[in-house]
């Protein structure tokens, strides 16, 4: 069974570290292209980075510099590195496999980890 | 503000049907691909429609999707009460080199 666990979440302080993980079975997530999208309490959904099976990586420009995605071939485990977090950064964090189009753009999100609530406050 | 525009809410009694609208422009939905995903209250987003209008095999075909220049739709028949949930179109973004959703409606079934 294709599946994807987040663990890491908790309550930091504004301007604090945390990293998040994600450990998936069933599939390689080194073979797949893999993204973290987050949802802060009682609004929408946003994307928030990506990285492609060859190790390229992508942020949106609300993280760039600030959040790392990477992943242990090993431990088939993907990870969101965050650091100088900020209130707005408060969400639950799902990490999710990535299709793809042809010309390397993703295209849809299937499946999708229950989630892990990530909390900053002063 | 959510570059692609979905409507809040949206009802309906059930057994009939309902859509949903999701409008953007040419830098996203007008060239690219777009999939709708439902989230369930309290649980994680599930892909219902890929590709504009392709459907997972575990997705009964009640549900639909289409789209028509910078808009997509997406369809729900013979509505039930299990289907109360907020659905979300996603699509790529050229201009913006992300990923972009609507802002999510809120399906009752009345």
């Amino acid at each position: 069974e294709v599946q994807l666990v987040e663990t890491g979440g908790g309550l930091i302080q504004t301007g604090g570290s945390l990293r998040l993980s994600c450990a998936a079975s069933g599939f390689t997530v080194s073979s797949n292209y893999m993204s973290w999208v987050r949802q802060a309490p009682g609004k929408g959904l946003e994307w928030v980075s990506v990285i492609y099976s060859g190790g390229s990586t992508y942020y949106a420009d609300s993280v760039k510099g600030r959040f790392t995605i990477s992943r242990d071939n090993s431990k088939n485990t993907l990870y969101l590195q965050m650091n100088s977090l900020r209130a707005e950064d408060t969400a639950v964090y799902y990490c999710a496999r990535v299709e793809m189009t042809p010309w390397l753009q993703p295209n849809w999100f299937d499946p999708w980890g229950q989630g892990t609530l990530v909390t900053v406050s002063s | 503000q959510s570059v692609l525009t979905q409507p809040p809410s949206v009802s309906a009694a059930p057994g009939q049907k309902v859509t949903i609208s999701c409008s953007g422009s040419t830098s996203n939905i007008g060239n690219n691909y777009v999939s709708w995903y439902q989230q369930l209250p309290g649980t994680a987003p599930k892909l219902l429609i890929y590709e504009n209008n392709k459907r997972p095999s575990v997705i009964p075909d009640r549900f639909s999707g289409s789209k028509s220049g910078t808009s997509a739709t997406l369809g729900i028949t013979g509505l039930q009460t299990g289907d109360e949930a907020d659905y979300y179109c996603g699509t790529w973004d050229s201009s913006l080199s992300a990923v972009v959703f609507g802002g999510g409606t809120k399906l009752t079934v009345l």
